[in-house]
């Protein structure tokens, strides 16, 4: 079926610590992936996309690439700061019109 | 303004009652859907319309109606509410080109006492 795992959070990070979530998706079709972040109290926003293989989505110092041969999209920043405390949710697009999102990873990030 | 707005905030409901969530969006884009989101799922898709007139089931329909008569306003209503249904709603669009991403509103947090 169609399908996106996230790993579990928190995670926990300090200051300008290095970032990776980790993503994987069902190989069904060719899909188009996407992170979201959402803040506090706020709706989904999008943060990033990839639309085929080897894309690299990148914003704000986040980069994601489309990685077919391991069916993988993981958020990466070299820098994290505490204004990127938020849960961040990986998902996959299907039947053309639709998206289904992972259960979402929320980072927590300390000065 | 543009963009999309859902109301109300928040709402506490009684169970067994009716209750309506609205959402509008000033683009007139083609597709609309209501997700749930709770604690250990994500967001889960419950219904979604490709232009007025037009809806489908997503994966979690059961006990929500949704219309779709004027392609700015997709209304979510539960019928009868249920404890079960205590969530946050989240209302998003997207143009036909779904590889644009979706656009989500604010949310309705929703509790069923």
């Amino acid at each position: 079926g169609n399908s996106v795992t996230q790993m579990e959070g928190p995670v926990t990070l300090s200051e300008e610590a290095f970032l990776t979530i980790n993503c994987t998706y069902t190989a069904t079709g060719y899909p188009s992936l996407f992170w979201y972040v959402q803040y506090p109290g706020e709706g989904l926003q999008l943060l990033l996309k990839a639309t085929k293989a080897d894309d690299k989505g990148s914003n704000k110092g986040f980069e994601a690439t489309y990685r077919k041969e391991t069916t993988s999209f993981h958020l990466e920043k070299g820098s994290v700061q505490v204004s990127d405390s938020a849960v961040y949710f990986c998902a996959r697009s299907y039947n053309t019109d639709k998206l289904i999102f992972g259960t979402g990873t929320r980072l927590q990030v300390f000065p | 303004d543009a963009g999309i707005t859902q109301s109300p905030r928040y709402k506490i409901t009684e169970t067994g009652r009716q209750v309506t969530l609205m959402c509008h969006q000033t683009w007139s884009h083609s597709y609309m859907f209501w997700y749930r989101q709770d604690l250990g799922h994500g967001l889960r898709l419950i219904y979604y319309s490709a232009a007025a007139d037009i809806t489908d089931k997503g994966e979690v329909p059961d006990g929500y109606v949704v219309s779709r008569s004027k392609t700015e306003n997709f209304p979510l209503t539960l019928e009868s509410a249920t404890r079960s249904q205590t969530s946050v709603y989240f209302c998003a669009t997207t143009k036909v080109d779904r590889a644009d991403g979706y656009t989500f509103g604010s949310g309705t947090r929703l509790t069923v006492v």
